[in-house]
């Protein structure tokens, strides 16, 4: 079993939908939950982060934390074309004094106009 | 600040021969990364780094050599290339604090034929 789980997609929504993205994890010592976006032929840039449940928003932007439920969510509000991008999960922690980077695979997002 | 750089974008290889991808950054982070992403795979950390003159192993580092002996570069040398390497390769340095958060380079898209 993969310690992050993502669906891959690819999910399609039309503008101006609410889109949400999720990721399941298995290892409780994670600590930093994380969304990256990544456009076509780029890098990815990190979106937002969180440490602990709860919500966080910026903008149209809410990350969802569910530790107990070992459960994170990427909602966007209004959706626009410019949306349209793979998004990743990635969770941290430290563990025994070494940095510990998991990515989710990524889920292929399609804003249609 | 330029962030981190790689050179170079593109590249074709030939069975059996050697090159280097080179990855530098300029924002004085201890951590560096390489990935590779594949269709359907997700990120795959290569090798990494903790600072300089210190390297280890990733989840996929069979027929990939790294060395740090700066701060700034971390290049990753292919030794013998095989088709299997056909892949995009991200550089990528984080924070040596939490949220651990990867800022990447643009990647390289490599293909061996």
């Amino acid at each position: 079993q993969k310690e992050v789980e993502q669906d891959p997609g690819p999910l399609s929504v039309p503008e101006g939908a609410i889109v949400s993205l999720n990721c399941t994890y298995s290892n409780s010592a994670f600590q930093y939950f994380m969304w990256y976006r990544q456009y076509s032929r780029k890098g990815p840039e990190l979106l937002m982060y969180t440490y602990s449940s709860g919500n966080k928003e910026d903008g149209r932007f809410t990350a969802q934390v569910d530790k107990s439920s070992k459960y994170i969510s990427l909602f966007i509000r209004d959706s626009q074309p410019s949306d349209s991008a793979t998004y990743l999960c990635a969770m941290s922690s430290r563990i025994q004094g070494a940095q510990k980077l998991v990515f989710g695979q990524g889920t292929r997002l399609t804003i249609n106009p | 600040n330029a962030g981190v750089t790689q050179t170079p974008k593109f590249q074709v290889l030939k069975t059996g021969q050697s090159m280097t991808l080179q990855c530098a950054q300029d924002m004085n982070h201890e951590y560096m990364s390489w990935y590779r992403q594949d269709p359907g795979m997700g990120l795959r950390l290569i090798h990494y780094s903790v600072g300089a003159g210190i390297t280890d192993q990733g989840e996929v580092p069979n027929g990939y050599n790294v060395s740090r002996s700066t701060t700034e570069d971390f290049p990753l040398r292919l030794l013998s290339a095989a088709p299997s390497q056909t892949s995009v390769y991200f550089c990528a340095s984080s924070t040596s604090g939490g949220p651990y958060e990867q800022y990447f380079g643009p990647g390289t898209r490599l293909t061996v034929t």
